[in-house]
């Protein structure tokens, strides 16, 4: 199983919209409305963003989106601030009780 | 409030075994499925499998299914994580991590624990 393709990193100014791609194959990420989106700051746990593409759970900003399309789903942070800056990882469920994820794309706000 | 409480870091040589623990509270402990997910120094995430808690039934990564095995304690609402024949590359931090939905759905990784270390070095 391959990982979900991720851009290695983006970079935006406060108040900018960002979007941050996640490519994966027909037998994962484009088979199953299941992608989840992980937000990380440096030495701390992930923790969960968007999830079944574009839902998000309580306490999530709603500056927060997701969406999809074939085999590429994305995530978009609008109104970028300065606590948003930090790794982003994209996941989808691939089948038969696996799971894949990204490389994980570093957010700089600059 | 609902948590995982995993064990501390390890320093493993090559070739041993790691048994990594994640006690749960503040939930009904075989209503989740629990998953690992594990990370080497600045890389990604990497999906290691799922445990059932409840009937103990398991799924591993392909790439890791030869080495590794999770179980879990009803009565310690524990599961754990033991990867064999360690080599270099499974130097990471360790994360047992909650599903977001009840079984008998699995979905997306909601409540993590804090992580483990486990080093393997000789």
């Amino acid at each position: 199983q391959s990982a979900l393709t991720q851009p290695a990193s983006v970079s935006g100014s406060p108040g900018q919209s960002i979007t941050i791609s996640c490519t994966g194959t027909s037998s994962d990420l484009g088979n199953y409305n299941l992608v989840s989106w992980y937000q990380q700051h440096p030495g701390t746990a992930p923790r969960l963003m968007i999830y079944e593409g574009y839902k998000r759970p309580s306490g999530v900003s709603n500056r927060f989106s997701g969406s999809k399309s074939g085999n590429t789903a994305s995530l978009t942070i609008s109104g970028l601030q300065a606590e948003d800056e930090a790794d982003y990882h994209c996941c989808s469920y691939a089948g038969s009780f696996t799971w894949v994820f990204g490389g994980g794309t570093k957010l700089t706000v600059l | 409030q609902v948590q995982l409480v995993q064990s501390g870091a390890e320093l493993k040589k090559p070739g041993a075994s790691v048994k990594v623990s994640c006690k749960a509270s503040g939930y009904t402990f075989t209503n989740y499925y629990i998953h690992w997910v594990r990370q080497a120094p600045g890389q990604g995430l990497e999906w290691m499998g799922l445990i059932n808690p409840r009937g103990g039934s398991t799924s591993y990564a392909q790439t890791l299914q030869a080495r590794v095995s999770m179980t879990r304690d009803t009565s310690t609402s524990t599961v754990y994580m033991e990867l064999n024949s360690l080599r270099s590359e499974d130097t990471a931090i360790y994360y047992c991590a909650r599903d977001l939905h009840q079984l008998p759905q699995t979905e997306t990784f909601d409540i993590w624990g804090q992580g483990t270390m486990v080093t393997v070095s000789s």
